[in-house]
């Protein structure tokens, strides 16, 4: 079965400064994916970034990027120069293995980050 | 935006009621995935549907129920309905190619919110 722990009480951070929300995991397939999810009040999931199981350097889009620790099953993903529109909930998600029958998403409980100006 | 629609955007119903939630996918998508979302949780998997068959499902009782049609759009089916089906319902859609390959993103819509009276 798989699991990922997110165990941050809400985040506070500076408008223009960096921030890392931790996310850990848990699996017994040899191939998985990792995904960090943006969540505003709206309700609306919306994608950030994605860290296959098998790649070989950490992901990076634009401002976030994924501090991948395979060993210790870690999955942290950095903001760097907040800004405030960036408050919102985040969700950590693993999908695997990448040959399974469905491509279900498991979630952590989320992080909520307030970003103050 | 992602191009997933779901309607309706709010809805109130009574226990012991029946309901039902729908989701336009993202053209060429042919996977719809349904989470529900309790209260400062993490979604939670329902199931899927790949090309108008369930493919996996989640720790739901049978009173969850599903449809995907020829145009890949879906329908969530809750009977009975139980207090504690209150809740955010996200559906996902993405392409998936049926064999071992790349993960392929989930867009979400935004949410359909059932509270049960």
């Amino acid at each position: 079965a798989q699991k990922i722990t997110q165990t941050q009480p809400g985040m506070f951070v500076q408008e223009k400064e960096a921030v890392t929300l931790d996310c850990t995991y848990d699996t017994s397939d040899p191939s998985y994916g990792l995904f960090w999810y943006k969540q505003p009040s709206s309700g609306e999931m919306i994608f950030l970034i994605y860290q296959g199981s098998y790649d070989q350097q950490n992901a990076t889009e634009g401002r976030y990027s994924l501090n991948f620790q395979k060993a210790r099953k870690s999955a942290n993903l950095v903001i760097s120069a907040s800004q405030l529109g960036d408050s919102a909930m985040y969700f950590c998600a693993m999908r695997g293995p990448i040959t399974g029958a469905n491509s279900k998403l498991t979630f952590g409980k989320g992080i909520t980050l307030s970003v103050r100006p | 935006e992602t191009g997933v629609t779901q309607s309706p955007t709010h809805l109130i119903k009574t226990r012991g009621q029946q309901v039902t939630l729908r989701c336009s996918s993202q053209s060429g998508h042919n996977t719809v995935s349904w989470y529900q979302q309790a209260l400062g949780q993490g979604p939670q998997f329902i199931f899927q549907y790949y090309r108008e068959e369930e493919n996996g499902r989640g720790n739901f009782p049978p009173r969850f129920s599903g449809l995907q049609f020829p145009n890949y759009s879906s329908e969530l089916n809750v009977n009975a309905l139980e207090l504690d089906d209150s809740a955010l319902y996200l559906c996902a859609s993405s392409w998936e190619p049926g064999l071992a390959g790349s993960y392929n993103e989930q867009f979400f819509g935004p949410g359909t919110r059932l509270t049960v009276l």
